[in-house]
């Protein structure tokens, strides 16, 4: 049980453009969903906290709008990544909560992998 | 602000070597800690979590963790490691202070295990 997929791997996209990432709770429902980034070899830093039907809270330095965020469903939620550049290209990893605050785990998706031409 | 700090950057051992990966957070209060596993091209999996209770922690296959609040530490262990062992480890930080399911991530440490 537990698992999270996220649509698509990988995407390679032109500079300018902007990139639609899925993030999926394919067997619990996701009361709560994180988005995070992952350097070549470093950690994940998160990016945003989103609640299904309310505003994402995003960490000091990351742009609101620059990266949008929908948590539509329980099940679903979306970052886009609009006007994409180059310093863009990274690995971002979604993860879902379904439980209580602070009592539950979170469970990651297979990452999709940006590159921005 | 809470930071964790995974000291050993990138371990080397043989099989049937023990293991121990150290994780440090900066956090006086009640926290929840996590271990995550990432496989080479695969995503992060849990390997185990202490919420509360026994600090002494069992994962899957054969992992343990043990919370030692004194030291704010939150070590991972095996007796024994296999060469399909060889992943990226991340520990984490969940602090119930700051009423959200946050997590702050450490650096990793990479594991390499050699038949």
């Amino acid at each position: 049980g537990a698992v999270v997929s996220q649509h698509p791997s990988w995407v390679i996209c032109k500079s300018g453009t902007s990139v639609k990432i899925e993030c999926r709770s394919l067997d619990f429902q996701a009361t709560t969903m994180f988005w995070y980034r992952q350097f070549p070899k470093q950690s994940l830093m998160l990016m945003a906290t989103s609640n299904e039907g309310s505003k994402a809270t995003y960490e000091q330095g990351v742009e609101k709008d620059k990266f949008l965020i929908n948590h539509a469903s329980l099940t679903l939620s979306t970052l886009t990544v609009t006007s994409a550049h180059p310093e863009d290209s990274s690995f971002y990893i979604c993860s879902a909560s379904s439980g209580g605050l602070n009592t539950d785990t979170q469970y990651f998706g297979p990452g999709t992998r940006l590159t921005v031409l | 602000a809470q930071s964790v700090s995974q000291h050993n950057h990138h371990v080397i051992l043989s099989e049937a070597a023990s293991l121990e990966l150290g994780c440090n957070y900066s956090y006086g209060g009640t926290v929840n800690l996590f271990w995550y596993v990432q496989y080479p091209g695969q995503h992060l999996q849990l390997l185990l979590k202490y919420f509360s209770g026994d600090p002494l922690v069992k994962g899957i296959k054969g992992f343990e963790a043990e919370f030692i609040k004194s030291k704010f530490s939150f070590n991972l262990r095996k007796p024994s490691v296999q060469w399909s062992d060889t992943a990226e480890y991340f520990c984490a930080v969940n602090a119930l202070a700051y009423n959200t399911d946050k997590l702050i991530f450490g650096t990793g440490t990479r594991l390499q295990v050699f038949p």
